[in-house]
């Protein structure tokens, strides 16, 4: 059964303090691992696709890059517009389309 | 390009009585798929319709049942509503861009509260 954890649950940074979420991911075979930013209330919002170890892809203050067990989620020098609920998902080899979602990482930027 | 709209925002219903939410996907994705959220059990996968035909389908009871038309909006409906299907529903589109991995894009749900 293919799983994703992500850690921390919750992350608290000061503005400028730069940190990485977590995503571990248990899966036969990787097709693509989804990066999402949700705010409170709101419907995910894509931020990247990644498909193979090694791979990096980078917007504004975020860098996510992959390895064959787990994604990082860099965030450099956050400011509070940074606070959402980051979201990751992979869609497997074999079988359906359908992503996994992992619970997700809520973090909050103090200004 | 507009993004996947759901109507109604939000709604506020009683035990047992039955809900149905509408989707629109991005202009030219075929496959559209259905999510619960709630606090407890993050994004669980209800049901995917792509041509008109469900491909895939969570583990969620009868009550919930959803269909698309042929213009690929959808709706998803819940019947004889329970307290515990109080959540934000999202609706996603999705588009290929591999020859293996689809892409999704997310609505801002559907806020439902069960009293």
């Amino acid at each position: 059964e293919d799983q994703v954890t992500q850690s921390p649950e919750a992350l608290r940074l000061q503005e400028g303090e730069s940190s990485s979420l977590n995503c571990s991911y248990t899966v036969s075979g990787l097709r693509g691992l989804f990066w999402y930013r949700q705010d409170p209330g709101k419907g995910p919002e894509f931020l990247f696709t990644l498909y193979s170890a090694g791979e990096e892809k980078e917007k504004e203050r975020l860098k996510a890059t992959l390895t064959k067990k787990e994604s990082f989620l860099h965030i450099t020098a956050p400011k509070p517009e940074d606070s959402a609920t980051y979201l990751c998902a992979v869609q497997a080899t074999g079988g359906s389309y359908i992503p996994t979602f992992g619970r997700g990482t809520s973090l909050i930027v103090h200004p | 390009k507009a993004g996947v709209t759901q109507t109604p925002r939000y709604l506020i219903k009683t035990r047992g009585q039955q809900v149905t939410l509408s989707c629109s996907p991005i202009s030219g994705h075929r496959s559209v798929s259905w999510y619960q959220q709630t606090p407890g059990q993050g994004l669980q996968f209800l049901f995917e319709y792509f041509s008109e035909t469900q491909r895939n389908k969570g583990n969620f009871p009868g009550r919930f049942s959803g269909r698309q038309f042929s213009n690929s909006r959808s709706e998803m409906n819940v019947s004889t509503l329970e307290l515990g299907d109080s959540a934000l529903y999202l609706c996603a589109s999705s588009l290929k861009v591999t020859a293996n991995t689809w892409e999704l894009f997310f609505g801002e749900g559907s806020r439902l509260t069960v009293l």
